[in-house]
C-alpha cells in the first residue's frame, strides 16, 4: 500500500540526548515537510525539502536537523538544543500537482 | 495577527443537524485552502479543499471560500456522532520561493446523540 510511515509511534527522550525521528514515503513525492503539534495547537511548520538533498528551515527549525539523502526518506533529529521537545511530530509529503499534503500517523516524543 | 484563526470551541451540535466551522485568514497572497479532520490521538486527515471562490460540495461536505473577505467555512450536514473530532483549517502561503501550509489551532467539535 503506497503511504506515508513515520517510526516509533512513542518515543522517550533523555534529557541531553539526540533522537531520530523516522519518516518514509513510497509515494514518489518530491515534497517532504515535519510539523510539530503541541496540545490544543495546530501545526508549525519545523523543515521541508522540496528536492533530494535540499532542505529549508520552517518557522520552528531551531533544535532540529534534518537530511534528503533519498527522495523516499526524510529523517528528523531532535537534538539536545532543543529545550522544550515533548509534542506530536507529522511527517507529511506533498505530490508536484495541486498542494494537498497527506501526514503519516505521528510519533509522539516524551521527555522523561 | 495570526495567519490563520480558529475559533477552538468546543462547538456542540446536535446529531443531525448542520455543523458549521469558521476560518480566517490575513494574507491575501494565499491560493489554496484546506479542511483537516483530526481524531484524537491521531494524525490529520485531509477532508475537503477548495481553491476557487465559491461553494465545493463532497457528499455531506460543503466548503466555501470568499477571498475578498479571507473567509473559508466548512459546512457538515445530517452531522453523525463519528464526525465528532476537532477540524483544522490550513493556508497555503508562499514561503521562500515555495509554498507552506499554515495552519490554524483547530476547532474541537462534538456530535451529540
Amino acid at each position: 500500500d503506497g503511504g506515508i510511515t513515520q517510526s516509533p509511534k512513542y518515543l522517550f527522550r533523555k534529557e541531553g540526548q539526540n533522537v531520530t525521528l523516522s519518516c518514509e514515503q513510497n509515494l514518489n513525492h518530491d515534497a517532504m515537510y515535519w510539523y510539530r503539534q503541541d496540545p490544543g495547537q495546530g501545526l508549525r511548520l519545523i523543515y521541508y525539502s522540496q528536492i533530494v538533498n535540499d532542505f529549508q528551515k520552517g518557522d520552528i527549525a531551531e533544535g532540529y536537523s534534518v537530511s534528503r539523502e533519498k527522495k523516499e526518506s526524510f529523517p528528523l533529529t531532535v537534538t539536545s538544543a532543543q529545550k522544550n521537545p515533548t509534542a506530536f511530530y507529522l511527517c507529511a509529503s506533498q505530490s508536484g500537482e495541486g498542494f494537498q499534503v497527506g501526514f503519516g500517523q505521528g510519533t509522539r516524543l516524551t521527555v522523561v | 495577527q495570526k495567519e490563520v484563526e480558529q475559533n477552538s470551541g468546543p462547538l456542540s451540535v446536535p446529531e443531525g443537524a448542520i455543523a458549521s466551522l469558521n476560518c480566517t485568514y490575513s494574507d491575501r497572497g494565499s491560493q489554496s485552502f484546506f479542511w483537516y479532520r483530526q481524531y484524537s490521538g491521531k494524525s490529520p486527515e485531509l477532508i475537503m479543499f477548495i481553491y476557487s471562490n465559491g461553494d465545493k460540495e463532497d457528499g455531506r461536505f460543503t466548503a466555501q471560500l470568499n477571498k475578498a473577505s479571507q473567509y473559508v467555512s466548512l459546512l457538515i450536514r445530517d452531522s453523525q456522532p463519528s464526525d465528532s473530532a476537532t477540524y483544522l483549517c490550513a493556508v497555503s502561503l508562499p514561503f521562500q520561493g515555495a509554498q507552506k501550509l499554515v495552519f490554524g489551532q483547530g476547532t474541537r467539535l462534538t456530535i451529540n446523540p
